[in-house]
């Protein structure tokens, strides 16, 4: 079957850096994206990845490593709004979006 | 704001009832889509809708019955729901549905509790 791993829930620091991992084995492989949902609403694309390596996009930053089956969100100089619910989510073969289950971050002050 | 719109945004009906859901974008997107979203599970998808045309539906229960009169509208007609049912309904659009890796705008959901 096809499956996405996520943590359910991670605490950080207001200022600090959080990584939130995301491995998946799907039938077949094309991109991977990352979604921020804040509670009661929608989600909200963050960044795309279809090649190995280091996306940078603000303080937010994706990785690939197709060969591993894994990515990561890295979050710097975290701000309270940035408490949400994380989305990962993979095109497998036909394209089809299998998603994880969402991790959830708390910013602490 | 993204761009994509439903009404209503919550929603109480008993397991008799018939109700609609609507989907609107303002994007000019091609593809459509309905997802379920329940408390801690992955988002499921339901329905695709590529070019007015339904490209997929997952399995879902024929209570749930999708819509698409044009390009900027979806819906999602509901009738003789179970409690289980009871959850947040997310419409989707994207530039290209099928082999397009583009990404896909949310609209805010429809809370729906079931009776």
């Amino acid at each position: 079957g096809q499956n996405i791993d996520q943590p359910t829930e991670m605490t950080a620091t207001e200022g600090a850096i959080v990584q939130i991992n995301c491995t998946y084995q799907t039938s077949g492989f094309n991109g991977l994206f990352w979604y921020q949902q804040h509670a009661g609403e929608a989600p909200t694309f963050l960044s795309y990845n279809v090649l190995d390596g280091l996306e940078e996009k603000g303080r937010f930053s994706s990785f690939l490593s197709r060969s591993k089956g894994y990515s990561y969100l890295l979050l710097k100089e975290l701000q309270m709004k940035d408490s949400a619910s994380y989305l990962c989510a993979v095109k497998d073969s036909n394209y089809q979006l299998i998603w994880g289950a969402g991790t959830k971050l708390i910013i602490k002050p | 704001e993204t761009g994509v719109t439903q009404t209503p945004r919550h929603l109480v009906m008993g397991m008799t009832n018939k109700k609609s859901l609507k989907c609107e974008q303002h994007l000019g997107h091609n593809a459509m889509y309905w997802y379920k979203q329940s408390a801690k599970k992955p988002l499921e998808l339901m329905f695709v809708y590529s070019l007015e045309e339904r490209v997929e539906n997952n399995s879902v229960p024929s209570r749930f019955s999708p819509e698409c009169p044009n390009s900027s509208h979806l819906f999602l007609h509901l009738h003789t729901l179970q409690p289980e049912d009871s959850a947040l309904y997310l419409c989707a659009s994207s530039e290209g549905g099928g082999d397009r890796s583009y990404e896909q705008y949310f609209g805010p959901g429809t809370r729906l509790t079931v009776t």
